[in-house]
């Protein structure tokens, strides 16, 4: 089992639509969950950070995450053209050196 | 606000020339990383800095791999001997971690082996 899995699949939506991504992971030693943004041939930039379970809500963006069920989420509301880029799931465990795990991406495309 | 750079954006190189990446981490961070990403492909961890030693390295981070903290504010990989399969993006990470655990990530290198 991979350590942390990410569909893949291109994602289209019309401008203003909730956007809905998923990860889910095997490790439980993960504690720390981060949410990137990614735009083609640039660096990861963070979105959301979260710690153990629970919501983080920040402006439009809402990260989920549920321990039990080793499963993050994130929601764009009101999705806008310029969201349109490659999220990325990241996460880490709290002992040692924080190594990222990284989910392989969801290309999002708002469309105006 | 402080951000993680790196130089050059763009290296091309030939197999088996030896190459230098730069990174300069933001200026209070303590713990830096490198990752990599091919083409395509996941975000790859390569390996952990922290107090001028390596802390953690993958088993893609072979004899080839080595990085250097040279002065207070560069940190560099270098590899000696490139291959094809070495061509991908570089990302360099700093982390506070006195205060939290984010990790922010440089624009990345984007080497090409020829």
């Amino acid at each position: 089992q991979k350590e942390v899995e990410q569909d893949p699949g291109p994602l289209s939506v019309p401008e203003g639509a909730i956007v809905s991504l998923n990860c889910t992971y095997s490790n439980s030693a993960f504690q720390y969950f981060m949410w990137y943004r990614q735009y083609s041939r640039k660096g990861p930039e963070l979105l959301m950070y979260t710690y153990s379970s629970g919501n983080k809500e920040d402006g439009r963006f809402t990260a989920q995450v549920d321990k039990s069920s080793k499963y993050i989420s994130l929601f764009i509301r009101d999705s806008q053209p310029s969201d349109s880029a490659t999220y990325l799931c990241a996460m880490s465990a709290i002992y040692g050196n924080n190594r990222l795990a990284f989910g392989k991406g969801n290309q999002v495309v708002v469309i105006p | 606000e402080p951000e993680v750079t790196q130089t050059p954006s763009h290296q091309v190189t030939q197999m088996g020339q030896e190459v230098i990446l730069r990174c300069v981490p933001i200026s209070n961070h303590l713990y830096f990383y490198w990752y990599r990403q091919i083409l395509g492909q996941k975000v790859e961890f390569l390996v952990s800095f922290y107090n001028n030693e390596i802390s953690e390295k993958s088993e893609i981070f072979d004899d080839q791999f080595s990085v250097e903290r040279p002065d207070g504010s560069n940190f560099t990989l270098k590899i000696r001997s490139t291959k094809l399969e070495d061509s991908a993006m570089y990302f360099c990470a700093s982390q506070d971690r006195l205060v939290s655990y984010e990790q922010y990530f440089g624009p990345g290198t984007r080497l090409t082996v020829t």
